[in-house]
């Protein structure tokens, strides 16, 4: 089975501090992305990555920015967390020509 | 741009009643559609897809038809349980196949009450 797993359950941070989310897969998959999942909005694409250290945005990176040295681990980074980046933050990961996007577990972050 | 547009929750049934999730979308072409569905804690799993009109997608005992002429892919079950309590997202993927253009609806929280 596809495992994707992500650093934490739940996070704490305060306005101002820079934030890491991990997110690891063991499929060797190739596409991997953070979305942000809020009340009425379903799933936001932040930014997704379809190979080592290339990126791209999605439809909501401001405030965001993301590193993949691994192919494994995708990380996304907070440079200076605001409270409106208060949010559950999903990972995913997809192989080749598949159409199922794999999930972890998520982040509850909030940023007081 | 593509869209999907799902029912509001929250719904809540009694054990063994009919679920009915409605779900609309917006998409140039022929997309491909989805329901995945989220448990208490955990992340979303895909539950049922299809991916040509008139293809009826099936699982656990939910399934959804795609209907083209209504731009439709309503998700039912003849008969809930309380392990059916979760949320439960629409999604399409676009005729290119781009996963990064992957749309979800809002999400519908469904609880079963025994």
């Amino acid at each position: 089975d596809v495992k994707v797993t992500q650093s934490s359950r739940y996070l704490v941070k305060r306005t101002g501090e820079k934030v890491f989310l991990e997110c690891v897969q063991d499929m060797d998959h190739e596409n991997m992305f953070w979305y942000r999942q809020d009340p009425g909005l379903g799933l936001r694409l932040i930014y997704f990555s379809y190979d080592v250290k290339m990126k791209e945005k999605g439809d909501i990176p401001e405030g965001y920015s993301v590193s993949r040295e691994k192919k494994e681990r995708f990380s996304l980074i907070l440079e200076s967390a605001s409270t409106n980046q208060t949010s559950m933050y999903l990972c995913a990961s997809v192989g080749p020509g598949s159409y199922e996007q794999y999930f972890g577990p998520g982040t509850r972050l909030t940023v007081t | 741009g593509n869209s999907v547009t799902q029912m509001e929750g929250p719904v809540t049934l009694s054990e063994e009643a009919f679920l009915t999730i409605n779900c609309t979308y917006t998409a140039t072409g022929y997309p491909s559609l989805f329901w995945y569905v989220q448990y208490p804690g955990e992340g979303l799993q895909l539950l049922l897809k299809a991916t040509k009109a008139d293809d009826k997608g099936s699982n656990k005992g939910f399934e959804a038809t795609y209907r083209k002429e209504t731009t439709s892919f309503h998700l039912e079950k003849g008969s809930v349980q309380v392990s059916d309590s979760a949320v439960y997202f629409c999604a399409l993927s676009p005729p290119t196949r781009a996963n990064n253009d992957m749309r979800f609806g809002a999400g519908t929280r469904l609880t079963v009450k025994p």
